[in-house]
């Protein structure tokens, strides 16, 4: 299976400061890559897909981008909401696998 | 509006069964395939289980971790997908979600998830 690996595992950093968050897939997944956000007790929520499209609503601070292998997802200048775990998820083999998540705390 | 509820989870005994439920409305339930995604406590996403739209033969994909154990299937006329969880282990315990799979480029992503339903798994 791809495994998806994710850093830094946490991230600190301040509101309106930009969070830069990294992505790598084993084995090349062409751009079918998502990035989903979770909050504590809530579901994950989609933020982007094919590795750059955000998703319907979501802010355009939030963007995504590849170079090279590594799929980044860039928020431009962080609110109080957006502190949350994130996750990358590939969906181009099965079994679909998800990354293991970045903290982005304050 | 778009939505996505959970149902059937609770405290069941390791080997025994349980039948989830995933209620949908908002959308024409029958032209998406489906998914189920689970997190352990404290844990990360793990992928379950899809199902295509029966336009694709609603053929399914299962997690090696639940292949043969688990079986996904849907009841478009009254909008309901279904995990039947046979055989249940200690390590199945998480909540589930399911979520709605949108075909993009020849590949599904998720895009609506349900609020999830927690499955524990004890003596």
């Amino acid at each position: 299976e791809v495994v998806m690996t994710q850093s830094p595992a946490t991230l600190s950093v301040s509101p309106g400061e930009r969070a830069t968050l990294s992505c790598r897939a084993s084995q090349s997944v062409s751009n079918n890559l998502a990035w989903f956000q979770q909050k504590p007790g809530q579901a994950p929520r989609l933020l982007i897909y094919d590795a750059s499209t955000r998703a319907t609503g979501i802010p355009d601070r939030f963007s995504g981008s590849v170079s090279g292998t590594e799929f980044i997802l860039t928020i431009s200048s962080l609110q109080s909401e957006d502190f949350a775990v994130y996750y990358c998820q590939q969906y181009h083999y099965w079994p679909r696998t998800f990354g293991q998540g970045t903290n982005l705390e304050i | 509006e778009v939505q996505l509820v959970e149902s059937g989870g609770g405290l069941v005994q390791p080997g025994r069964s349980l039948r989830l439920s995933c209620t949908a409305s908002g959308f024409t339930f029958g032209d998406y395939a489906m998914t189920w995604v689970r997190q352990a406590p404290g844990k990360g996403l793990e992928w379950v289980s899809f199902i295509r739209s029966k336009s694709y033969g609603a053929t399914t994909e299962y997690a090696a971790s639940v292949k043969g154990r688990f079986t996904i299937s849907r009841d478009d006329f009254n909008t309901i997908a279904y995990l039947q969880m046979n055989g249940l282990k200690t390590e199945d315990t998480a909540v589930y979600y399911c979520a709605r799979g949108l075909l993009g480029n020849s590949h599904y992503y998720f895009d609506i998830w349900g609020q999830g339903t927690l499955v524990t798994v004890s003596s």
